[in-house]
This record gives structure tokens, C-alpha cells and sequence, in this order.
């Protein structure tokens, strides 16, 4: 167990559709990530928030949107969901920043159908 | 380099054989390399955070180095286990902050 806690665990949804998944990360972990996971596509990194504060972004489409919160934990939101969209996101936590070991969450596997 | 590349795609090894693979990253605005291991059905396990050119690091029976200059990194397993079959994911950290990640070298370790 990393510590790091995502909810929900699965989602099936319908396109046209908009979701939220949420994340906690380990207790005293300042940065929070997230990813993407589909099948024809390696993990893919879509963005960074350090301590409620946007730091990086990746691949991250235009109709997804992220932030964390004062409590550090933080929610992914996807809108106008395609069947495209159908992945494993990942949340991941670090102490600080990305020289820092990342600690990974089980996954909230989104299926648009 | 433009991207982050992984080889072999796939290995497969009997027990007790010791084994390597190598990520190769673009050299230029390198920051830091990340190695997870990742088996299946669970999340990615950290692995390695390395920085410095000529870093080593080791974790048990695995072992990794890093040579920034000419933008490569080579994760070794010393005396292969079942449980080390899992596929082993490499990540470039550039000055932009974005982590780029290979596709990985899936390894199978046969008792």
C-alpha cells in the first residue's frame, strides 16, 4: 500500500458525459500528479500540482481539467468524454517536487461507453 | 533522441540468469530519470530517482547507472527471481518538468 488513495475504483460512464476522480496522497506529500493510462498508448504523464498550485503539465486535453485543493487532495475532472477516453488514471504523490520518489495510487479504470 | 526508448521490448530469462536493459533519453535539458517496476494488475513501484551523471544506485538485486552525456540509463537484475517479471518503466525528467515515459521492457523470468 503506497498511501496514496484514488476513488472511485471504477467508472463506466456514457459519452457526452462528465466525471471527477479524486486523490489523496500520502500524508505530508506537497506534489500530486496524474496520469494516463490507455491501451494503445504507454503511460502517459498529464499534470502536476505542487501545494495547491499548478507546476506542470503534460498531454492534457483541453476538456480535462485538475486541482488541488487546500487539503492537498485532488480531483481530475474529464468532460465531454469520448470512447477515446476509456483508460487507468493514475494519481501519484511526492514530498516535494519530480527529483522526488513518486508513490502511485491503485487507479480509477474509466470506461466510456 | 527525441524520445524516451526502452529495449528490449521483452525478456525472457530462467531463474538465477542476471539481465539488463536500457532507456535512452534526449541528452539535451536532462533533469532526472525515474525506473518503476510495474507488475501486473498493480500501480508502478519507484524504482530509482537519478540526477548526476555517472549516478549508480542499487536496490537489492537491482542496480542502475546514468550517463547523461550521452543520454542513456541501464537497470540491472542480479540473479533473476519469478517475482522480479514485471515490466520495467524508465521516465526522462526534462527542464520543462514534464516526465516522458518508454514503453518499457517487460520481463519474464522463467523458474
Amino acid at each position: 500500500d503506497s498511501g496514496v488513495t484514488q476513488t472511485p475504483k471504477h467508472l463506466i460512464t456514457a459519452t457526452g458525459q462528465r466525471v471527477t476522480l479524486r486523490c489523496s496522497p500520502r500524508s505530508g506529500d506537497l506534489s500530486v500528479y496524474w496520469y494516463q493510462q490507455s491501451l494503445d498508448q504507454g503511460l502517459q504523464f498529464l499534470i502536476q500540482y505542487y501545494n495547491g498550485e499548478e507546476r506542470a503539465k503534460g498531454n492534457i486535453l483541453e476538456r480535462f481539467s485538475a486541482q488541488q485543493f487546500p487539503d492537498l487532495h485532488s480531483e481530475l475532472n474529464l468532460s465531454s468524454l469520448e470512447l477515446g477516453d476509456s483508460a487507468l488514471y493514475f494519481c501519484a504523490s511526492s514530498e516535494r517536487g519530480v527529483t522526488d520518489t513518486q508513490y502511485f495510487g491503485p487507479g480509477t479504470r474509466l470506461t466510456v461507453l | 533522441i527525441l524520445n524516451v526508448e526502452q529495449s528490449p521490448q521483452s525478456l525472457h530469462v530462467q531463474e538465477g540468469d542476471s539481465t539488463n536493459f536500457t532507456c535512452s533519453f534526449p541528452s539535451s535539458n536532462f533533469y532526472a530519470l525515474h525506473w518503476y517496476r510495474w507488475e501486473t494488475a498493480k500501480s508502478p513501484e519507484a524504482l530509482f530517482v537519478m540526477t548526476l551523471n555517472g549516478d549508480e544506485k542499487k536496490k537489492g538485486r537491482i542496480s542502475a547507472t546514468l550517463n547523461t552525456k550521452e543520454g542513456y540509463s541501464y537497470l540491472y537484475i542480479k540473479g533473476s527471481q519469478p517475482e522480479d517479471s514485471a515490466t520495467y518503466l524508465c521516465a526522462d525528467l526534462s527542464n520543462t518538468g514534464k516526465l516522458i515515459f518508454g514503453q518499457g521492457t517487460t520481463l519474464q523470468v522463467k523458474p
